[in-house]
């Protein structure tokens, strides 16, 4: 089956640094890949859309500019936390849409998310 | 808007049925999933409804009401490792296949 790796697994890391995610689909092309995060106890939260090639999509009250999303190749995608802060601890995931559909009605495929945890 | 609604939480007994509802609300309809969640871990694919009634896999069924915006997932005789967060997503039209999901029902099931 279609398999979504993230690095890193977790990251511990001093308020103000950044931090940077990637997201592989590892055996097919992804032309578009989402990213969620997720708060203890609560759903994913969509935070932004990302298509190869172009710019990221952002949902309503996502700072682009504190998220920063790079989708250079259609096996990667990058979300980087500038300037990081305790708030921003979470469980990030990612997921991918295979660019040919061969999972059919199963559109996304999830990373194992990536768990942050800010000083 | 987009307003999906879901029990936060239910217990069952192992060997047991259990219905996880869902109610949604979207400006548009092109889907609606059901995944599983085991703690720290990220969500895995179980059901998928795009018409009316009822998908059968093998302990887990999935049923649909467009017209009620309604959906149900039903898992049959209970096993312990069945305890997880069920999420509910729905799926918009044109809208890239983005996903909008559930709080999610943390389900625990007991001996």
């Amino acid at each position: 089956g279609a398999v979504v790796s993230q690095h890193p697994s977790w990251v511990i890391c001093k308020s103000g640094t950044s931090v940077k995610i990637e997201c592989r689909s590892l055996d097919f092309q992804a032309t578009t890949m989402f990213w969620y995060r997720q708060f203890p106890k609560q759903s994913l939260m969509l935070m932004a859309t990302s298509n190869e090639g172009s710019k990221a999509t952002y949902e309503q009250g996502v700072e682009k500019d504190k998220f920063l999303i790079n989708h250079a190749s259609l096996t990667l995608s990058t979300l980087t936390v500038t300037s990081a802060h305790p708030e921003d601890s979470s469980f990030y995931i990612c997921s991918a849409r295979d660019r040919e559909e061969r999972g059919g009605i199963e559109t996304q495929y999830f990373g194992p998310g990536t768990r942050l945890l800010v000083l | 808007g987009q307003n999906i609604d879901q029990p936060t939480e239910m217990t069952a007994t192992e060997g047991a049925i259990v219905q996880i509802n869902c109610t949604y609300q979207t400006s548009g309809f092109n889907g609606l999933f059901w995944y599983q969640q085991h703690a720290g871990e990220a969500p895995t694919f179980l059901s998928y409804n795009v018409l009316d009634g009822l998908e059968e896999k093998g302990r887990f069924s999935s049923f649909l009401s467009r017209s009620k915006g309604y959906s149900y997932l039903l898992l049959k005789e209970l096993q312990m490792k069945d305890s997880a967060s069920y999420l509910c997503a729905v799926r918009g039209y044109n809208q890239g296949g983005k996903l909008i999901f559930g709080q999610g029902t943390e389900l625990s099931v007991k001996p």
